[in-house]
């Protein structure tokens, strides 16, 4: 139980390009998703923290213009990387949370981002 | 907020050696405390957790870490090493649940000789 999803789990694209996310969980409703960002040989750092039908709340230095957070089922959040440019080129982890498991998150497999 | 250290950047061991991962956090309460590895390219893997009662945990893969609550420290320990092993690790803290203030560390690479 507790599987997360996510998909793509690759993709490359042109600087300028928007590119969209998305993170599942399979067998549990997430009350609470969560999407990160991890560079080569970096630690994850928390990119935004989203609640189903609500707007997510964005860590400082994110931009929540840039990166689009949808969380509208309590199984499915997006994350669109808009107007994409090589800096943005990253692994991208979601996880979600369960409401009877709150005090662990389950995180998918992660997206490779390649911007060219 | 709570802070994680993770004093090793790199270890190399031997296959078959013993193996031991240090973690520190900076939190006033007990907080849940996470253990997870990643392989090149591919997502976390949770080896062990804290969240209460016994402060020796075991996991997957042969792995155990002590909560050792006068130190602040939650080190990963396996007895004998194995080539698969060799990946990153990250040692992780909440401080709520929700996951509220949940913090990765800098993360370990472990590098395995034959």
């Amino acid at each position: 139980g507790a599987v997360v999803s996510q998909h793509p789990s690759w993709v490359i694209c042109k600087s300028g390009t928007s590119v969209k996310i998305e993170c599942r969980s399979l067998d549990f409703q997430a009350t609470t998703m969560f999407w990160y960002r991890q560079f080569p040989k970096q630690s994850l750092m928390l990119m935004a923290t989203s609640n189903e039908g609500s707007k997510a709340t964005y860590e400082q230095g994110v931009e929540k213009d840039k990166f689009l957070i949808n969380h509208a089922s309590l199984t499915l959040s997006t994350l669109t990387v808009t107007s994409a440019h090589p800096e943005d080129s990253s692994f991208y982890i979601c996880s979600a949370i369960s409401g009877r498991a709150y005090n662990e998150q389950f995180f998918g497999p992660g997206t490779r981002l390649t911007v060219l | 907020a709570q802070s994680v250290t993770q004093p090793d950047i790199h270890i190399t061991v031997s296959e078959g050696a013993s193996l031991e991962l240090r973690c520190n956090y900076s939190y006033g309460a007990t907080p849940y405390l996470f253990w997870y590895v990643q392989s090149p390219g591919q997502g976390l893997q949770l080896l062990l957790k804290y969240f209460s009662g016994d402060t020796l945990v075991q996991g997957i893969k042969g792995f155990e870490a002590e909560f050792k609550r006068s130190q602040s420290s939650f080190n990963l320990r396996k007895p004998s090493v194995h080539w698969s092993d060799a990946a990153e690790y990250f040692c992780a803290v909440g401080a709520g649940g929700y996951g509220q203030n949940f913090v990765f560390g800098p993360g370990t690479r472990l590098s395995v000789l034959p």
